[in-house]
């Protein structure tokens, strides 16, 4: 079956960095989404990786390894904004958006 | 650009009624819409996968006589939760895939549904 994990929640301190892991297995592969969710909101779009290697884009960055199966998206100077759900979603052989269940990061002063 | 839009953002109504949410993309042809439902503290639960002009693909244990779905034009597509009880509560999201891309998904402001 298709299958995406990752974290279900982690705690960050502001101005600190953060790592957020997804491991993948789905029917073929077509590039890795990472969005970001606010309470109450709609996703919003952050990246796309479909090759092997880090995407830098401002203080987010995310990385990919399509042999592993894995991916990280890594969040640099972290503000309280950036508290909210990060979704990591999958495209499979079908071109259908496989969905992790979220990571809710909790920013601390 | 790649908008998309819903309408209403939020409505409440009666155990028993009907409750159309309209999704349109505002400045790009979506041949695909995708519906989603996002109980509070879930991820989101696609329910279906629209094209345009055809009929809409079902995901498992998504009733398609409750939650009847159109997409009539390439811009908008429209979901109808029909005899609507409380257990139907959540925050229902579109989104949509548009021509010149075949991956990404342009995600709506989402509607949240209370019935009482």
């Amino acid at each position: 079956g298709q299958n995406i994990d990752q974290p279900t929640e982690m705690t960050a301190t502001e101005g600190a960095i953060v790592q957020i892991n997804c491991t993948y297995q789905t029917s073929g592969f077509n590039g890795l989404f990472w969005y970001q969710q606010h309470a109450g909101e709609a996703p919003t779009f952050l990246s796309y990786n479909v090759l092997d290697g880090l995407e830098e884009k401002g203080r987010f960055s995310s990385f990919l390894s399509r042999s592993k199966g894995y991916s990280y998206l890594l969040l640099k100077e972290l503000q309280m904004k950036d508290s909210a759900s990060y979704l990591c979603a999958a495209i499979d052989s079908n071109y259908q958006l496989i969905w992790g269940a979220g990571t809710k990061l909790i920013i601390k002063p | 650009g790649a908008v998309v839009s819903q309408h209403p953002s939020w409505v409440i109504c009666k155990s028993g009624t009907s409750v159309k949410i309209e999704c349109r993309s505002l400045d790009f042809q979506a041949t695909t819409m995708f519906w989603y439902r996002q109980f509070p503290k879930q991820s989101l639960m696609l329910m279906a996968t629209s094209n345009e002009g055809s009929k809409a693909t079902y995901e498992q244990g998504v009733e398609k006589d409750k939650f009847l779905i159109n997409h009539a034009s390439l811009t908008l597509s429209t979901l109808t939760v029909t005899s609507a009880h409380p257990e139907d509560s959540s925050f229902y999201i579109c989104s949509a895939r548009g021509l010149a891309s075949s991956y990404e998904q342009y995600f709506g402001p989402g509607t949240r549904l209370t019935v009482t």
